[in-house]
């Protein structure tokens, strides 16, 4: 079975432009979260997604947005981008959102210059 | 507050020496706790998984961890490090309520021939 898979791998965007991160849930998992890693740092919770709501949100700010499609994968909007926001954007999914484990992907390492 | 406390950022062992890596919850609830790792331009691996079932937590790898209660703990310990388990740890938290992962600062693991 595939894992959770996070497209891109790698990109460079330019600050002020807008960036679409995506990823695709382990079969039958039906919640996705979001989380940005920081070098050095451990990862940060943006947002939750359960059955396509909104369950979660991190102390992000609105310039970060998400949505989950009906088939349970997810994207991770980011606009005006700054160049405070270069990370490692992480994604999870899991069966349900009770804690019993996510299953992470390798991440978008996402670079703003 | 939730939050999850990582003593020590680098821990040095050698191969074949006993590795401990030490974590502290607070908590108002009972508290779902887990042990990540992280190998360098990887996404996040579940090592283990704390649920209220059994206070000593066996993983993957020869990874355990205990909870105790009374010392809002959850130490991670392997009795023999090899070197292929030199990475990044993260003790991590659930919030049940929203199923967000509270991230410890991480602990980087070297281990020397």
């Amino acid at each position: 079975d595939a894992g959770v898979t996070q497209s891109p791998t790698h990109l460079i965007k330019t600050r002020g432009q807008h960036v679409t991160l995506r990823c695709s849930p382990i079969s039958g998992h039906k919640s996705v979260s979001w989380y940005q890693q920081v070098l050095g740092q451990g990862p940060q919770f943006i947002f939750q997604y359960y059955e396509k709501e909104e369950r979660g949100r991190g102390n992000f700010p609105d310039r970060f947005s998400a949505r989950q499609f009906p088939n349970y994968s997810s994207e991770l909007n980011v606009n005006a981008l700054l160049l405070g926001d270069s990370a490692l954007y992480l994604c999870a999914s899991s069966t349900d959102r009770a804690l019993y484990g996510y299953t992470f992907g390798s991440g978008t390492r996402l670079t703003v210059v | 507050a939730q939050s999850v406390t990582q003593l020590g950022s680098h821990v040095s062992v050698s191969e074949g020496a006993l590795v401990l890596l030490r974590c502290n919850y607070s908590s108002s609830v009972p508290p779902y706790l887990f042990w990540y790792v992280q190998y360098p331009n990887q996404g996040l691996q579940l090592l283990l998984k704390y649920t209220s079932a059994a206070t000593l937590v066996k993983g993957i790898n020869g990874f355990e961890a205990e909870f105790k209660k009374s010392e809002t703990s959850f130490h991670l310990t392997k009795p023999s490090a090899h070197m292929s388990d030199a990475a990044e740890y993260f003790c991590v938290m659930g919030s049940g309520n929203t199923g967000k992962l509270i991230f410890g600062q991480g602990t980087t693991l070297q281990v020397k021939p």
